[in-house]
């Protein structure tokens, strides 16, 4: 059981460039969401989903873009990068409950430097 | 809506002697509440987790956490520190039903130093 996984664990781009981040999960949990983790600020939602085929933004959507086309994957694409968005991001998944007292697991995250 | 404010950036204690960092929130509704550990260039790690059970709450390597609702406090402790513990704690909210698909608020995070 792998849990969650992100690839790649660290990318250097030049401003201008685009990419996507991968996150997979093998938990069959019908959530996941991307964070992005700045020095002081904590971790902030990019975008989420609650389940296969639809998104939603979060707190800080702007720049990304987000992709579920299937259960287990959810992909953050940077259509064109700013130094704003270096960062190290987190991908994270859940199970839906009727509740939200069932915790997110967390990948290991990817470090993003943008030139 | 939510909010998460931890009240020490950082908390600097000798290895044996207690731990305490110190986590406030702000919910419109019943919530739940949680502690995440990271440790350097990792990722993140539950400590615990609030769910309405009970008050006091206990977790990994030692860790517990209380719930008070008349001060809207769910601060982390632990009787002894060890050089292990030497990490980021983020103390997280969430309502406990409905709203906002389950999305976590952050607090900004408290590094704990541990001295030998």
């Amino acid at each position: 059981n792998a849990g969650v996984t992100q690839t790649p664990k660290f990318r250097v781009l030049k401003t201008g460039q685009s990419m996507t981040l991968l996150c997979a999960q093998d938990m069959n949990h019908e959530y996941m969401y991307w964070y992005r983790q700045d020095p002081g600020m904590g971790l902030r939602l990019i975008h989420y989903s609650v389940g296969e085929g639809t998104t939603a933004k979060g707190e800080v959507p702007d720049g990304y873009n987000v992709s579920r086309l299937k259960k287990q994957n959810f992909l953050l694409g940077l259509e064109s990068a700013a130094p704003s968005q270096t960062s190290v991001y987190f991908c994270a998944s859940r199970r839906k409950l009727a509740t939200n007292y069932n915790e997110q697991f967390f990948g290991p995250g990817t470090r993003l430097t943008v030139l | 809506a939510q909010s998460v404010t931890q009240l020490d950036s950082h908390v600097s204690v000798s290895e044996g002697t207690p731990v305490l960092l110190r986590c406030n929130y702000s919910s419109s509704y019943s919530p739940s509440l949680f502690w995440y550990v990271q440790h350097p260039n990792k990722g993140l790690q539950l400590l615990l987790k609030y769910t309405s059970a009970a008050t006091l709450v206990k977790g990994i390597n030692g860790f517990e956490a209380e719930f008070k609702k008349s001060e809207t406090s769910f601060h982390l402790t632990k009787p002894s520190a060890h050089m292990s513990d030497a990490a980021e704690y983020f103390c997280v909210v969430t309502p406990g039903y409905g709203g906002s698909q389950g999305n976590l608020i952050f607090g900004k995070g408290t590094k704990l130093s541990v001295k030998p």
